[in-house]
């Protein structure tokens, strides 16, 4: 198994461009997650989603739209990049956390971005 | 305001000894409270999950506490080894049906042999 894959690994935009990272997992996990870390601030959720077809707000959610429309994808858009959208992003998957026995998130290896 | 606090400094510890990380948290209801590592330029790896019904669990080396009422967790790394240097990150799995899992900014540990 693959577990969760983030595309791409690397990334600079300029200031105003759009683009899209992809998340894909193959634990036919229900829950999906994406987060931003940057220096001394931890992980920042964004948008999360509990399953097809479904999403929601985080903490951070700003600047950025998600879709669910397959249950392994989770896709994190910027419409239009800013600088201070520079930062990490970690996309993480998990079975619904009151499903019996479940416990862990799984996280990708993450997509470094940077907007100039 | 919510928040989820844990030590910003970084713990020096010898090999051998006990590492101890605590995380506060305030304005939260969590159903589940969880301990990740993290190493440099990887993803966050899930160690220990405690339930708001449970005091304590153990894994190998690892312990976790969990107190609701002092908003607190303690995480535990006995006989410590350079290899456990890593930045430690709690987590709170948000109850309420919002299934939000929200991070601490993490506590970064060193063992020096």
């Amino acid at each position: 198994n693959a577990g969760v894959t983030q595309t791409p690994k690397f990334r600079v935009l300029k200031t105003g461009q759009s683009m899209t990272l992809l998340c894909a997992q193959d634990m036919n996990h229900e829950y999906m997650y994406w987060y931003r870390q940057d220096p001394g601030m931890g992980l920042r959720l964004i948008h999360y989603s509990v399953g097809e077809g479904t999403t929601a707000k985080g903490e951070v959610p700003d600047g950025y739209n998600v879709s669910r429309l397959k249950k392994q994808n989770f896709l994190l858009g910027l419409e239009s990049a800013a600088p201070s959208q520079t930062s990490v992003y970690f996309c993480a998957s998990s079975y619904s956390f009151f499903r019996q026995g479940a416990s862990e998130a799984f996280f990708g290896q993450g997509t470094r971005l940077t907007v100039v | 305001s919510q928040k989820i606090e844990q030590n910003s400094e970084a713990l020096n510890i010898q090999e051998g000894k006990t590492a101890t990380l605590t995380c506060n948290y305030t304005n939260y209801s969590p159903a589940y409270l969880q301990w990740y590592r993290q190493d440099p330029g990887r993803g966050p790896v899930f160690l220990l999950l405690i339930r708001e019904n449970e005091k304590e669990k153990r894994k190998e080396r690892l312990k976790v506490t969990f107190d609701t009422t002092l908003k607190q967790s303690l995480f535990h790394i006995t006989a410590s080894q350079p290899a456990d240097s890593a930045t430690y990150l709690c987590a709170l799995l948000l109850s309420g049906g919002y299934n939000k899992l929200i991070f601490g900014a993490g506590t970064r540990l060193a063992v020096h042999p």
